[in-house]
């Protein structure tokens, strides 16, 4: 069970709209819908923002939004704001009830 | 509303076993309805899940970390517990317990704010 392979950092212009991938296997990603995305501001815990692919909690602004295309899942942040600078989690259901986080994105807000 | 709360030593000497609980407030670990998870977050790093538990005792554990790792339930405290034996400095992390929702182990929707736990001597 290999960790789920994301960019270090990303980063945008408020407005602008940017996208962050997580590219795992064909054990993990690839095979179910079950890809789930995390924001984590410093010092604070992880906030689900994105489930099963692409639904988005309730409370969760609908500026994120969730893909998948084979073995690669993409969270998108349209209308970029100074307070989406955070770090960025993927984590994907890996079969026989384990899970598989991603190594994390910074985004920075320019 | 949910909440959970870690609480255990922030302190841990190497070749010692790691004990942590988590309390749940707002819902019931008895209700068997959902697991409940561990995730660890060394200091600047990415995020790594330990393992989950139901009520039940139905466990899961993340295979890096299997030979080491034993969750609890205490239903009459509301707490479930993590047991991470054998520990090594690689073990220092912010521990975070966290709650499955839809009876699967599979996305978190509600953590702990998470505690640092250091391993040295």
């Amino acid at each position: 069970q290999s960790a789920l392979t994301q960019p270090a950092s990303v980063s945008g212009s408020p407005g602008q709209s940017i996208t962050i991938s997580c590219t795992g296997t064909s054990s993990d990603i690839g095979s179910f819908n079950l890809v789930s995305w995390y924001q984590q501001h410093p010092g604070k815990a992880p906030e689900l923002i994105i489930y099963e692919v692409t639904k988005r909690p309730s409370g969760i602004s609908d500026h994120f939004s969730g893909s998948k295309s084979g073995n690669t899942a993409s969270l998108t942040i349209s209308g970029l704001r100074a307070e989406d600078e955070a770090d960025y989690y993927c984590c994907s259901y890996a079969g026989e009830s384990t899970v598989v986080f991603g190594g994390g994105t910074k985004l920075t807000v320019l | 509303q949910l909440q959970l709360q870690e609480s255990g030593p922030g302190l841990v000497k190497p070749s010692e076993t790691l004990s942590l609980s988590c309390t749940v407030s707002g819902a019931s670990i008895s209700s068997g309805r959902f697991y409940w998870g561990w995730v660890r977050q060394p200091p600047g790093k990415g995020l790594e899940w330990i393992g989950s538990i139901r009520y039940s005792g139905s466990t899961y554990y993340n295979p890096s970390l299997k030979s080491r790792v034993t969750l609890s339930v205490d239903s009459s405290k509301n707490q479930f517990s993590l047991n991470l034996s054998s520990v090594a400095a690689s073990d220092t992390a912010v521990y975070f317990c966290a709650r499955h929702p839809g009876g699967t182990v599979v996305e978190f929707d509600f953590w702990g704010q998470g505690t640092l736990v250091t391993v040295s001597s």
